[in-house]
């Protein structure tokens, strides 16, 4: 069955980097749209970035722009998150999502990891 | 982008109660709306896709209806596992965005 594994959360000072990990089974990550979604502590979600099936559209939201970057290893079958100066805001956990397949077609989001909790803190 | 707006933030009920909540699009969305159920410390699950179709395992007291810019979500008889956060979303396009939830509580 489809499941999402997050990995690589942790404190971290303001400034500094990490870099998450969603391993996913039960289906090939390059058939579908992945995306990163995060949720500050007693707030809503909050995209911050997703790759297309063929890693050829990338979005990021605005306030991670030029720190963050998305990628996916198709041997592995992981989707990966570089987050790089690090800001208390960014503080949050953050969910792995399959979106959409390679079709198009909208879909729900029926698939979530089950959340990498980043603390940005000194 | 498309604005979604959820109303209430909070709704006090009561185990039995019938609840709506309701969520507005800033534009048309057709019946790509989802509604999502959030208990602390888990990842949100959906509870409705395309509006009104309730999803595998949902129980059928979860009903959705809507299109284009309004959407509700009801609750026919509110039950003690029910009380968590309630999120719609829109998915007609991509990073389709959220509502900013809604909270229901035990009166």
């Amino acid at each position: 069955q489809v499941q999402l594994v997050e990995s690589g959360g942790g404190l971290v000072k303001p400034g500094g980097s990490l870099r998450l990990s969603c391993s996913a089974s039960g289906f090939t990550l390059s058939d579908y749209y992945m995306s990163w979604i995060r949720q500050a502590p007693g707030k809503g979600l909050e995209w911050v970035s997703y790759m297309s099936h063929s890693g050829n559209t990338i979005y990021y939201t605005d306030s991670v722009k030029g720190r963050f970057s998305i990628s996916r290893d198709n041997a592995k079958n992981t989707l990966n998150l570089q987050m790089d100066s690090l800001r208390a805001e960014d503080t949050a956990i953050y969910y792995c999502v399959r979106d959409r397949g390679a079709t198009g077609v909208p879909a729900a989001l029926t698939y979530w990891g089950q959340g990498a909790l980043v603390t940005v803190s000194s | 982008d498309i604005q979604m707006t959820q109303s209430p933030s909070t709704l006090s009920a009561s185990v039995g109660d019938r609840i709506t909540i309701t969520c507005r699009a800033s534009q048309s969305i057709g019946t790509w709306l989802a509604w999502y159920q959030q208990k602390p410390g888990k990842a949100p699950k959906v509870l409705i896709s395309k509006a009104s179709s309730l999803e595998s395992g949902a129980p059928s007291r979860f009903s959705g209806s809507g299109s284009g810019t309004e959407f509700t979500l009801t609750i026919s008889s509110l039950q003690p596992d029910d009380f968590a956060t309630y999120y719609c979303q829109q998915y007609n396009s991509y990073r389709g965005e959220f509502g900013q939830g809604t909270k229901v509580e035990i009166k």
